[in-house]
């Protein structure tokens, strides 16, 4: 299957400061990218849906101003937690998909600790 | 809106033991479903989609227009089977979201 790498995989920060999560698609083009968070014991919660080239579309409830998302390219996509708190400790899980396939590749996940 | 429910949040079952985990859908329009899996330690992955009628793993999943289910199951559980399960529409044109449901937590006991 094709291969989605997320970078960092841990990452701890100083409360206030910004964190970004990187998001590659290795070996196809990924025409849509998926954000997600997942809380201890929970589902993935998706956070927010972006198109190569547009604008991200976020769901109800998150901040934009807080997850930036950037889709700059066919092959990354990238989230910045901006102005991090206590709060925005999580693990956060990008997931891409080609446009001539409707089945989705995931990232290993990033473990976000703000302290 | 496309909308899956996963019903259990947790099961354990023995191994040997037949293993049946639910998911129903609302759905506008022709549904394409697929679970997901995720083993400890391990990043997400897809299981199976009904479209492929595939058996993976020992699992196979019957899409059931008329209870709208497109539950799991698998006739003998192994220990290895023991993950987390995601139910999940397929994102469509038009609506482009990935969105899963709450997942099931299975246990396989030895």
């Amino acid at each position: 299957g094709a291969v989605v790498s997320q970078h960092p995989s841990r990452v701890i920060c100083k409360s206030g400061t910004s964190v970004k999560i990187e998001c590659r698609s290795l070996d196809f083009q990924a025409t849509t990218m998926f954000w997600y968070r997942q809380f201890p014991k929970k589902s993935l919660m998706l956070m927010a849906t972006s198109n190569e080239g547009s604008k991200a579309t976020y769901e109800q409830g998150v901040e934009k101003d807080k997850f930036l998302i950037n889709h700059a390219s066919l092959t990354l996509s990238t989230l910045t937690v901006t102005s991090a708190h206590p709060e925005d400790s999580s693990f956060y899980i990008c997931s891409a998909k080609g446009g001539w396939n409707t089945e989705a590749f995931f990232g290993q996940g990033t473990r976000l600790t703000v302290v | 809106a496309q909308r899956v429910t996963q019903p259990e949040k947790l099961l354990s079952v023995f191994k040997g033991a037949p293993v049946e985990l639910k998911c129903n859908y609302s759905y506008s329009g022709s549904p394409e479903l697929f679970w997901y899996v995720q083993y400890s330690r391990q990043r997400l992955q897809l299981l199976l989609r009904h479209i492929s009628r595939e058996s993976i793993k020992g699992f196979t999943a019957d899409l059931n227009k008329g209870e709208t289910s497109f539950h799991l199951k698998k006739p003998f559980a192994q220990e290895e089977d023991s993950a987390m399960y995601y139910c999940a529409p397929a994102p469509q044109g038009g609506s482009e979201k990935l969105v899963f449901g709450k997942g099931t937590k299975l246990t396989v006991n030895p």
